[in-house]
């Protein structure tokens, strides 16, 4: 199995931040990369497929970039409604996986 | 705007069989990959297979065949049964539409949380 290792599994950061979040694959999943953001209670959401590609309705202070067995999430200008758990996942090779989650709080 | 929801039993015993039905609205399920991913409490997502309007599908092999995935087109409905459950298999199941060749995952029904006990 692919194994997707994101770091760091929390984060602290202020309103008006910019954040980064990495995920590396074991192996190379080319662009098979989607990020999701998940809140309490509720399912996951798009946020980028294809490593770099914005979902649609997607705010544009999300982006997404990398290729192979590294890729990165940066949220620039955090606003109140981002913090939540953000997940990579890997759609390349069967059994797709998930990355274990980054938990992103309030500082 | 298609839209997913989960139905099914909440409360399953343990050696039973786990049923779950998602129906689909706003979409045709001949079309796209159809998901089931699920997510045990405080932990991460495990993706468990995924069914293509052909017929065809494919399983987490963690689930060593114990996960069968079918398809309803007349009702527009996909469905999950997990045999011989554990209270490992204790989770919120989400079924989701895989939406093209990028392997995205782009609408997810709510969840629907699963007690093996």
């Amino acid at each position: 199995d692919i194994q997707m290792t994101q770091s760091p599994s929390s984060l602290s950061a202020s309103v008006g931040d910019r954040v980064t979040i990495t995920c590396r694959a074991s192996q190379t999943v080319i662009s098979y990369l989607s990020w999701y953001q998940q809140k309490p209670g509720k399912a996951p959401n798009l946020l980028i497929y294809a490593a770099s590609s914005l979902q649609t309705g997607v705010p544009s202070r999300f982006s997404g970039s990398g290729s192979g067995t590294e890729f990165t999430l940066t949220i620039t200008s955090l606003q109140p409604e981002d913090f939540a758990t953000y997940y990579c996942h890997q759609s390349y090779r069967i059994p797709y996986t998930f990355g274990q989650g980054t938990k992103l709080e309030i500082k | 705007q298609v839209q997913l929801q989960e139905s099914g039993p909440g409360l399953v015993k343990p050696s039973e069989t786990l049923s779950l039905t998602c129906t689909v609205s706003g979409a045709s399920i001949n079309s796209s990959f159809w998901s089931w991913i699920r997510q045990s409490p405080g932990k991460g997502l495990e993706w468990i297979g995924y069914i293509y309007y052909s017929g065809s599908a494919n399983y987490n092999p963690s689930l060593q065949s114990r996960a069968t995935i079918s398809a309803d087109t007349s009702k527009n409905q996909f469905s999950l049964r997990l045999t011989s459950v554990t209270a490992a298999d204790t989770a919120v199941y989400y079924c989701a539409r895989r939406r093209d060749g990028t392997g995205r995952l782009d609408y997810w029904g709510q969840g629907a949380l699963v007690t093996v006990s």
